[in-house]
């Protein structure tokens, strides 16, 4: 079973501009995730998709987070504009309710400067 | 709100000696209970879960965990830990209401050979 792929590994960017992660979830999982981890904490739930639609967003920073999963299959996390306080690694997850169990990409680091 | 504290930050132990963290949370209803391992370098890993039945469950490479209800706590225990297991350990918590995972701070566990 292939896990949860995410790209680009690496990204950095400078303040301001803007900048998009993938995720493909493992098949036939309804539920996406992305999380924040800033170095040195846990993760942080950002937003949580049930197959097209948000379940929660109530972490995410409205003002220049977005994600979508248009077709409940693969997702995208977007930054715009960018801070210095993005920097983190973006982790994606999925799961399914059968399961009950959060399987996790390698993640994409991000370093704002 | 839901919370998930694990209560030491860096453990640093020699090998063989025994290793407690530990976890509490706060949530009212039913939940699923986790740890979560990162190597250096490398994604998430379930370690081991616990859902119903006998409160003492074994995960992979030795690791177990106790969940005390009335304590709210499910702390992890390895009898002699090995240099391998330097890693970061998150315990999370699946709330069965919204299927939202909730992670701890996590601990940082450095075994000196």
């Amino acid at each position: 079973e292939a896990g949860v792929a995410q790209s680009p590994r690496y990204k950095i960017i400078e303040k301001r501009q803007s900048v998009a992660f993938w995720c493909n979830p493992i098949s036939g999982h309804a539920t996406l995730y992305w999380y924040q981890q800033i170095l040195g904490q846990g993760p942080k739930l950002l937003i949580q998709f049930q197959n097209n639609g948000v379940v929660d967003d109530s972490q995410l920073p409205k003002d220049r987070f977005s994600a979508e999963r248009l077709k409940g299959v693969d997702s995208t996390l977007k930054i715009q504009p960018a801070k210095l306080e993005d920097s983190a690694v973006y982790l994606c997850a999925s799961s399914s309710p059968r399961i009950s169990e959060a399987f996790f990409g390698q993640g994409t680091r991000l370093t704002v400067v | 709100a839901q919370s998930v504290s694990q209560h030491n930050h860096h453990v640093i132990l020699s090998e063989a000696a025994s290793l407690e963290l530990g976890c509490n949370y706060s949530y009212g209803g039913t939940v699923n209970l986790f740890w979560y391992v990162q190597y250096p370098g490398q994604h998430l890993q379930l370690l081991l879960k616990y859902f119903s039945g006998d409160p003492l469950v074994k995960g992979i490479k030795g690791f177990e965990a106790e969940f005390i209800k009335s304590k709210f706590s499910f702390n992890l225990r390895k009898p002699s830990v090995q240099w391998s297991d330097t890693a970061e350990y998150f315990c999370a918590v699946n709330a069965f209401t919204g299927n939202q995972f909730y992670f701890g701070t996590g601990t940082s566990l450095t075994v000196i050979p």
